[in-house]
């Protein structure tokens, strides 16, 4: 299986800030990489498929980047409703594995 | 407008069976590919299975091969996920996922997991 790690694990930062959290794969991924915020008490919600392609609906200060195995989401001027759960998953072989999730937080 | 709704869960004793239900509206369900990930409390996500728009291929994550099987039916627009032999790390709110993209009928090959209901809550207890 493809394992999928996520850093920091946790990352706080003030409203406008510039954020990025990191994610490498255990072996050659193409772009085949995603990104999912949750909420608390909410399922997740796709943010970034294929590596760099924004989700209809999705706030422009959202960003991805990478390739092969190492990628990153960057939340261009962080909001104070950016704060949630964010996790990478995989989607070029099963199983579709995620990673551990990045829990952001307001300073 | 682009619905899951997940339903079945429940408490369950180690070793009992469970069938979980996900039922499909606003798109036409034979076309795309559909998972089941879960959240233990307080933990990440985990996918568990996949199936194809036919039905005719399967995928499923070590943790729970040979315990769970997928399964759906495109006259009903809905998707399901039979539970046995479980565990107490089982326990989980199950989530039912529709990919992004369509996909030819037998094949599994995902793009990502665009559409998510909002979960049904599966406890594995004595």
């Amino acid at each position: 299986d493809i394992q999928m790690t996520q850093s920091p694990s946790s990352l706080s930062a003030s409203v406008g800030d510039r954020v990025t959290i990191a994610c490498r794969s255990s072996q050659d991924i193409s772009t085949f990489l995603n990104w999912y915020q949750q909420k608390p008490g909410k399922a997740p919600n796709l943010l970034i498929f294929g590596a760099s392609s924004l989700q209809t609906g999705v706030p422009s200060r959202f960003s991805g980047r990478g390739s092969v195995t190492e990628f990153t989401l960057t939340i261009s001027s962080l909001q104070p409703e950016d704060i949630a759960l964010y996790y990478c998953q995989q989607s070029y072989s099963m199983p579709y594995t995620f990673g551990q999730g990045t829990k952001l937080e307001i300073k | 407008e682009v619905q899951l709704a997940e339903s079945g869960g429940g408490l369950v004793q180690p070793g009992g069976s469970l069938r979980l239900s996900c039922a499909a509206s606003g798109f036409t369900f034979s076309t795309y590919t559909m998972y089941w990930v879960r959240q233990a409390p307080g933990k990440g996500l985990e996918y568990v299975s996949a199936i194809s728009g036919n039905g005719g291929s399967t995928n499923y994550a070590k943790s729970v091969k040979g315990r769970f099987t997928m399964s759906r039916d495109n006259s009903r627009d809905t998707l399901y996920l039979q539970m046995g032999s479980l565990r107490a790390e089982d326990s989980a709110l199950y989530y039912c996922v529709r990919d992004r993209m369509t996909m030819f009928a037998g094949i599994i090959a995902s793009d990502s997991f665009e559409i998510w209901g909002q979960g049904t809550m599966v406890t594995v207890s004595s």
